[in-house]
């Protein structure tokens, strides 16, 4: 399983394009990256995956370099209902281990 | 579609009590279900996972069991809690298809406080 890296905690404002970069350097030729985001007392909701390139759902868009050892979770325009723990795993096996996630605090 | 139901959402119970937590997905066959435990301001620590009935895989070794008596059920158990067996439990599933692991839906969680 390919360990990843990703900040603690991150601020922004209402309105705000947001970032959040993992590094997984050794991810696997068979691994995806997926995100997903977690509200306090609620289990973990999957936002999106990709494999190489851009995935765009209605929700983020999740940009993958050419070398994969690296994503970047981007969320447009964040509310302060954004406001919650963001995980990136990288894996493609029967089991996903969390990170610590990067936890988004949306300000008005 | 695809549900999980995941029960009770709260429990208090005593030190050295038993715990069953049971955990039913609807809507799929043959999924992989999993156990996960978050501490209070903590990450999500994966305690057991199944890829079929009877099979059992433990992550970390500790007074918890989980069973799985039939292809959609998953409970997980203890004889005696300890304290620091309280946490947010969290039930969830994926299935496999065409090589790629899809779904990895989680329930909504048993809140477990031990006193």
């Amino acid at each position: 399983l390919a360990k990843t890296t990703q900040p603690i905690s991150m601020d922004s404002y209402e309105g705000q394009e947001v970032n959040i970069t993992c590094s997984h350097n050794n991810i696997a030729t068979n691994d995806y990256i997926t995100w997903y985001q977690q509200f306090p007392s609620q289990g973990p909701r999957f936002i999106i995956q990709g494999y190489k390139t851009k995935v765009t759902n209605e929700v983020a868009s999740l940009f993958i370099p050419a070398d994969r050892k690296s994503s970047t979770l981007s969320l447009p325009r964040v509310s302060l209902s954004d406001t919650a723990v963001y995980y990136c795993l990288v894996g493609n096996t029967d089991k996903l281990i969390f990170g610590t996630g990067t936890r988004l605090q949306v300000f008005p | 579609s695809q549900t999980i139901h995941q029960w009770p959402a709260t429990l208090v119970q005593p030190v050295g009590s038993p715990l069953s937590l049971e955990c039913t997905v609807e809507g799929t066959s043959n999924p992989n279900l999993y156990w996960y435990r978050q501490a209070a301001g903590r990450g999500l620590q994966l305690l057991f996972y199944s890829v079929g009935i009877g099979q059992i895989s433990s992550e970390v070794p500790q007074n918890l069991s989980a069973s799985r008596p039939q292809d959609r059920q998953f409970i997980l158990s203890s004889k005696k809690l300890l304290l620091s067996d309280s946490g947010f439990y969290l039930c969830a599933w994926s299935v496999r298809r065409r090589g790629r692991y899809y779904g990895y839906t989680f329930g909504s969680g048993t809140r477990l406080t031990v006193v």
